[in-house]
């Protein structure tokens, strides 16, 4: 069963606005990364946040994790059409193991 | 330095068919993982390696083999393709971390079609 859920399952925003998508997760967790993939491409690394952070940034990213609620917020501030992709949580889980959301897909209109 | 590469990047199969998908690396990392992804469906794992001579099960193995003879290769094996296993497949790899803080490096992705 997936541990990652995103929502909203899909977003479209005007160039310049913020986005925000979140994610849910069932069970304890050391990490979560966030990852985007590019239409017809691979996933990309965006950010990871330990299980004993609440907040953290990387360029016009804005990354939180609340573990008491199990679910965390991807912000892209002043999103450009580049934005335009999906984004997948992923969650660590026994023997090395990551379980990706199904992810959120973000349309930037210029 | 390319990363990770995937061979073919797109098969079509008939029922039945057999075929392996390649995947190397050059970062030399330890861990090796195949996914599958499907519409709605997200990324689920289908075997890993943590290192050469080594394979483990994930989420969803059956119908799927695999061989890690070397450490930069992981193969992904169908010895009997299915309608089902119809989707886009990926490879990633990554060091090992402390806490699981592996971060993936993944392939461009291998689309098979089974008719």
């Amino acid at each position: 069963s997936q541990q990652g859920e995103e929502d909203p399952q899909a977003l479209s925003i005007q160039e310049g606005e913020n986005a925000t998508m979140n994610c849910s997760y069932k069970t304890s967790i050391n990490n979560l990364q966030w990852y985007r993939q590019n239409s017809g491409r691979g996933l990309v690394h965006l950010i990871l946040i330990r299980s004993n952070e609440r907040e953290k940034h990387s360029g016009r990213l804005r990354v939180t994790l609340d573990t008491s609620k199990k679910s965390s917020s991807l912000l892209i501030t002043a999103s450009r059409a580049a934005d335009t992709a999906s984004y997948f949580c992923a969650t660590d889980r026994a023997g090395n193991q990551f379980y990706f959301g199904t992810g959120t897909s973000l349309t930037v209109i210029p | 330095n390319a990363g990770v590469t995937q061979t073919p990047k797109f098969r079509v199969l008939k029922t039945g068919q057999s075929m392996t998908l390649l995947c190397a690396q050059d970062m030399n990392h330890e861990y090796m993982y195949w996914y599958r992804q499907d519409p709605g469906m997200g990324l689920r794992l289908i075997h890993y390696s943590v290192g050469e001579g080594t394979t483990a099960k994930g989420e969803v193995p059956d119908g799927y083999n695999v061989s890690r003879l070397k450490k930069q290769n992981f193969l992904l094996g169908l010895e009997s393709a299915a309608p089902s296993q119809t989707s886009v497949y990926f490879c990633a790899s990554s060091f090992w971390q402390a806490l699981a803080k592996n971060i993936q490096y993944f392939g461009a992705g291998t689309r098979l079609s089974v008719l």
